[in-house]
């Protein structure tokens, strides 16, 4: 059974580098038709996609925040990771990571679809 | 980028009513729309991918149809367990814009 588990400090002082990381458990980070997530959702807002990584390294990110992102992959600890830069309290928010579904073309991946499994969320406060 | 709105942004129905919630694409997006549930205080559940196909283990209450633009999202019967949030997301392509959303409750 597929399960995503985000860590990190939930705790980021304003200006600083918010940094979190998703393990996957029960399925593989290189599985050939996924794709790998974040999501946000501020305190009572709705949901905001971050970026999605393949585990080649291929990245996807919002164009409003990717001055400031970085997604990256461990294959050999089947975790993919979030990094933020120059965070100010508008960036609380909770953080999901989750799998996002490709569909298999053959001799290509589709880009990234739906997001089928979600992990349970972490809160990040950016406060001094 | 392609917006993504959502009528109405809440309702309120008594248990049994049919429930329908729309989503709207600004640009034509085919049928590459994908449905989601957020329960208060708990983690978005996909119900619905390729504008009308039916997650695995969904209630058959739940329906999706639309392409192009204008997608709905319809609760054939509405139930106390369906008191949630219902998020639309577009993935024809980069960004993967989800819609404001709309909240649903129990008259």
């Amino acid at each position: 059974q597929l399960q995503l588990q985000e860590s990190g400090p939930g705790l980021v002082k304003p200006s600083e580098t918010l940094s979190l990381k998703c393990t996957v458990s029960g399925d593989s980070i290189r599985s050939r038709s996924y794709y790998w997530g974040w999501i946000r959702q501020a305190p009572g807002k709705g949901l905001e996609w971050i970026g999605t990584i393949y585990y080649s390294g291929t990245t996807y990110y919002n164009p409003s925040l990717q001055s400031r992102v970085t997604i990256s992959v461990d294959t050999s600890r089947n975790q993919f990771s979030l990094t933020l830069n120059s965070v100010t309290a508008a960036d609380t928010a909770v953080f999901y990571c989750a799998r996002q579904m490709g569909t298999d073309l053959g001799a290509v991946i589709s880009p990234p679809n739906w997001f089928d499994t979600w992990g349970q969320g972490t809160l990040v406060t950016v406060s001094s | 980028d392609i917006q993504m709105t959502q009528s109405p942004s809440s309702l309120s129905a008594s248990v049994g009513d049919r429930v329908t919630i729309t989503c709207r694409a600004s640009q034509g997006i085919s049928i590459y729309l994908a449905w989601y549930q957020q329960k208060p205080g708990k983690v978005p559940k996909l119900l619905i991918y390729g504008a009308s196909t039916l997650q695995s283990g969904v209630p058959s209450r739940f329906s999706g149809s639309g392409s192009g633009t204008d997608f709905t999202l319809t609760i054939s019967s509405l139930q106390p367990e369906d008191v949630a949030t219902y998020y639309c997301q577009k993935y024809n392509n980069a960004p993967f814009t989800f819609g404001p959303g709309t909240k649903v409750e129990i008259k």
